[in-house]
């Protein structure tokens, strides 16, 4: 099994639809998650930062966590064509120590 | 807004020889990091360095790869010789490693260097 998995995609979806990103993974030693959203050929750039369980909201992302059932999801509302990217999935055990784990990356295609 | 730089953008080798890419971390972060991607594939960890030496590497960082922190600033991964399979994008990221309430334990990742080797 992989330590981190996610649906590559591509996914796309018109331009103001609600978009839900998934990764599920099997290392329950993590406790960071992360959700980085990377255009092509440039680096990945940080979108939402959750500490353990729970949900983080910022703008028209949201960010959820389960640990019991080792899943995290990002949603992203009201979908624009600037959100077309590759949105990648990180953890780590403990902050500064010091491997991310990444997901391979959904790519998203928002349609005008 | 503070940022990793990383040089060259791109660079075009040929199989066998050695290469240096180099990165600039945020000034004050402890931690530094080397990724690569493999074009269509996913970010992968290389090597993580904190306090002038290597904290934890992957099984692909062998000893054709060394990194070092030369003089404060830079960050240097040096391949040295290198091999078809080593083209991919390499990105650098630091992250702050502060204790306490304001380690976000954010990796802030560089553009890339895109290294092609022939």
């Amino acid at each position: 099994q992989k330590e981190v998995e996610q649906d590559p995609g591509p996914l796309s979806v018109p331009e103001g639809a609600i978009v839900s990103l998934n990764c599920t993974y099997s290392n329950s030693a993590f406790q960071y998650f992360m959700w980085y959203r990377q255009y092509s050929r440039k680096g990945p750039e940080l979108l939402m930062y959750t500490y353990s369980s729970g949900n983080k909201e910022d703008g028209r992302f949201t960010a959820q966590v389960d640990k019991s059932s080792k899943y995290i999801s990002l949603f992203i509302r009201d979908s624009q064509p600037s959100d077309s990217a590759t949105y990648l999935c990180a953890m780590s055990g403990t902050s500064g120590t010091y491997k991310y784990i990444f997901g391979t990356g959904t790519r998203l295609k928002v349609l005008a | 807004e503070p940022e990793v730089t990383q040089t060259p953008s791109h660079q075009v080798t040929q199989m066998g020889q050695e290469v240096i890419l180099r990165c600039v971390p945020i000034s004050n972060h402890l931690y530094f990091y080397w990724y690569r991607q493999i074009l269509g594939q996913k970010v992968e960890f290389l090597v993580s360095f904190y306090n002038n030496e290597i904290s934890e590497k992957s099984e692909i960082f062998d000893d054709q790869f060394s990194v070092e922190r030369p003089d404060g600033s830079n960050f240097t991964l040096k391949i040295r010789s290198t091999k078809l399979e080593d083209s991919a994008m390499y990105f650098c990221a630091s992250e702050a490693g502060l204790a306490g309430p304001a380690d976000t334990g954010e990796l802030f990742f560089g553009e890339g260097s895109r290294l092609t080797v022939l």
